[in-house]
């Protein structure tokens, strides 16, 4: 089956520009993660999707980052300004839906995408 | 609110030895455990698993189990070998939406 796929796998910009991130999920996927991988640091995540739905963005900085999910399969994520701190990779994951009773919650993850901000 | 400890690294290891990583975890409820890998250039990706305590996952000569008492999540290897050289996560999901927490990672350089 085919994987996540991101694009781009490689940005730079200058601070206080915008950028944008894509996602395709694994089809038949419903939930749908970004997570923000700053380097020598674990994966944090950003925003969870189930179908179109969000669950959680409790750790978005929602005065500059922005995620959307129409129809609930792909995904974009979007940072306007972006500051200096936002260097990182930005990892997109996918899994079967979530919830109390659905078993253990096992990731794929795309190859990420490294944003540079200068 | 949930939080991974893991054993900083880098950890570097002769080809053949002994790995532990160690992991430790606080969570509500009853998480599963999970240990992720990156080799180099290429995505996360899954290792092993355990649901529930004293679940042992495994996989690729890789063991790790769910110890509640000690809330810990160890990974083991009794041979490492060079191909194993990548950065290892432990991680937990718990909660309605299962939401998973990773550690910092430990690099693990097995040189021959």
């Amino acid at each position: 089956e085919a994987g996540v796929a991101q694009s781009p796998r490689y940005k730079i910009i200058e601070k206080r520009q915008s950028v944008a991130f894509w996602c395709n999920p694994i089809s038949g996927h419903a939930t749908l993660y970004w997570y923000q991988q700053i380097l020598g640091q674990g994966p944090k995540l950003l925003i969870q999707f189930q179908n179109n739905g969000v669950v959680d963005d409790s750790q978005l900085p929602k005065d500059r980052f922005s995620a959307e999910r129409l129809k609930g399969v792909d995904s974009t994520l979007k940072i306007q300004p972006a500051k200096l701190e936002d260097s990182a990779v930005y990892l997109c994951a996918s899994s079967l839906p979530v919830g109390l009773f659905s078993g253990a919650n096992v990731l794929t993850f795309g190859a990420g995408s490294r944003l540079t901000v200068l | 609110g949930n939080s991974v400890t893991q054993m900083e690294g880098p950890v570097t290891l002769s080809e053949e030895a002994f790995l532990t990583i160690n992991c430790t975890y606080t969570a509500t409820g009853y998480p599963s455990l999970f240990w992720y890998v990156q080799y180099p250039g290429e995505g996360l990706q899954l290792l092993l698993k355990a649901t529930k305590a004293d679940d042992k996952g495994s996989n690729k000569g890789f063991e790790a189990t769910y110890r509640k008492e000690t809330t810990s999540f160890h990974l083991e290897k009794g041979s490492v070998q060079v191909s194993d050289s990548a950065v290892y996560f432990c991680a937990l999901s718990s909660g309605g939406y299962q939401k998973v927490t990773f550690g910092t990672g430990t690099k693990l350089q097995v040189i021959p």
